[in-house]
């Protein structure tokens, strides 16, 4: 089946400017997850959903980071008056959660967003 | 902020010896796990080690834990020219799974 998807997998904009990363999860998988990554480092969280609403968004750097998930599908992360110090890969993973056992968080491929 | 360190940063080996790096981490977990990321996309879940083990297989691999020292390790045996990438260990202390990763080691096996 298909796997977790993102879009655009590219993205460059300017410093300023605003913009949306669309992740499509897993179909099925009620938890999300964003991650950002910066060249050479690993993954950091960002925030995590839990069918429609933000379990945890203690991760977004600041208040220009929003995200939804209005229907518990597709989620979008927006970034506001976009700088410099935002260019990243920006990762989406979802997992299918059953009671308090571990699942395994399914990647997507990631936009690289670069801002100028 | 990032939970572990993978030691080293970078590691270079020949085709067919084996590849350990080694991940430490700074506050107590529920599970471990080892992804592997191509070319800086994809991360692959690789294998998850639970905090009441101390020594798990998949296939090539073999990962421990020592919850004591708050580290584990990732060896991979008869390397490959494909398992070139980077290696990132993961933490979660449960619940929902909140990840945590390392910094990341950055493994290239030459043919």
């Amino acid at each position: 089946g298909a796997g977790v998807s993102q879009t655009p997998s590219n993205k460059v904009t300017e410093k300023g400017k605003y913009v949306e990363l669309r992740c499509d999860p897993i179909s099925g998988h009620t938890a999300l997850y964003w991650y950002r990554q910066s060249l050479g480092q690993g993954p950091e969280f960002l925030i995590y959903f839990q069918g429609t609403g933000a379990a945890d968004d203690s991760g977004l750097p600041n208040d220009r980071f929003f995200a939804v998930r209005p229907e518990g599908s597709v989620s979008t992360l927006k970034i506001q008056r976009t700088e410099r110090g935002d260019s990243a890969v920006y990762l989406c993973a979802s997992s299918l959660i059953q009671g308090a056992s571990y699942n395994e968080q399914f990647f997507g491929p990631g936009t690289r967003l670069t801002v100028l | 902020s990032q939970q572990g360190e993978e030691d080293p940063q970078a590691l270079s080996i020949q085709e067919g010896e084996n590849a350990t790096m080694n991940c430490s981490y700074k506050t107590s977990i529920n599970n471990l796990q080892w992804y592997r990321q191509n070319s800086g996309r994809g991360l692959v879940h690789l294998i998850l080690i639970r905090s009441n083990e101390r020594e798990k297989h998949s296939g090539r691999l073999r990962v421990t834990l020592d919850t004591s020292k708050k580290s584990s390790s990732l060896l991979i045996t008869a390397s490959r020219a494909a398992d070139t990438a980077s290696y990132f260990c993961a933490t979660d202390r449960g619940g929902y799974q909140k990840v945590t990763f390392g910094t990341g080691t950055k493994l290239q096996v030459i043919p």
